[in-house]
């Protein structure tokens, strides 16, 4: 049972903007950053967010993450077919001294 | 490049063990973090622990569904990480990767993964 909740899907059509929100506690994302995965199919994850809001290289700037108190959002610009995927929010949980991952969302390229 | 390869993985009957093993090139393994994480079939991620560099002594975290069961531990000198477990259960049928965990904790990096099938 996560302790980090997303909502299971989320869709748009090319071109639009897509928002996942991630909902954790004063024990993780209150009091840590959140981090944010992209898992596709038959493929090992792949960190897109790291530190709310600081992306990788190679991971282009239409990706963009936020925090606020004990929520976090990843959103996703100019929605195109490839980011039809898997997306997991992440947080170091203080009381459980471990590392969350969120129950995951799937995004649908309409 | 970085390169993370796990070994290891296979068909264990429920009370027995395996060890996977993740090899570590491209970066100073000796300076990382390092993690596992397993997905079960059909389902999300989840992290089962880590271990801190040796000369900060080493020190692992598990998740509670491991913990007392699994141990991870690392061979500098070979660049390879280890997960050690025992008592596996049904439950623990898992792809298992290992990755490097960046300064704030994220999983920067991550191997193709290691199937595990606990059944009798």
């Amino acid at each position: 049972q996560s302790v980090l909740t997303q909502p299971p899907s989320a869709s748009g059509t090319p071109g639009q903007r897509v928002t996942i929100s991630c909902s954790g506690s004063s024990s993780n994302i209150g009091s840590n950053t959140v981090d944010w995965y992209q898992e596709l199919p038959g493929t090992a994850p792949k960190l897109l967010i790291y530190s709310n809001d600081q992306r990788p290289s190679g991971v282009p700037d239409r990706l963009s993450g936020s925090k606020s108190g004990t929520s976090a959002s990843l959103a996703i610009s100019g929605l195109q077919s490839e980011d039809e995927s898997d997306y997991y929010c992440a947080a170091w949980d203080d009381s459980l001294n471990g590392y969350v991952f969120g129950t995951g969302t799937k995004v649908t390229v309409l | 490049e970085v390169q993370l390869v796990e070994s290891g993985g296979g068909l264990v009957k429920p009370g027995g063990s395996l060890r996977l093993s993740c090899a570590a090139s491209g970066f100073n393994y000796n300076d990382a973090f390092m993690s596992w994480v397993r997905q079960a079939p059909g389902k999300g991620l989840e992290w089962v622990g880590r271990i801190k560099t040796t000369v900060s002594g080493g020190a692992t975290d598990y998740a509670a569904p491991v913990k007392g069961r699994f141990t991870i531990s690392r061979h500098d000198s070979k660049n390879t990480l280890y997960l050690q477990m025992n008592g596996l259960k049904t439950e623990d049928t898992a792809l298992y990767y290992c990755a490097w965990v960046g300064r704030t904790g994220f999983m920067y990096k991550w191997g193709q993964g290691a199937p595990v099938t606990v059944s009798s």
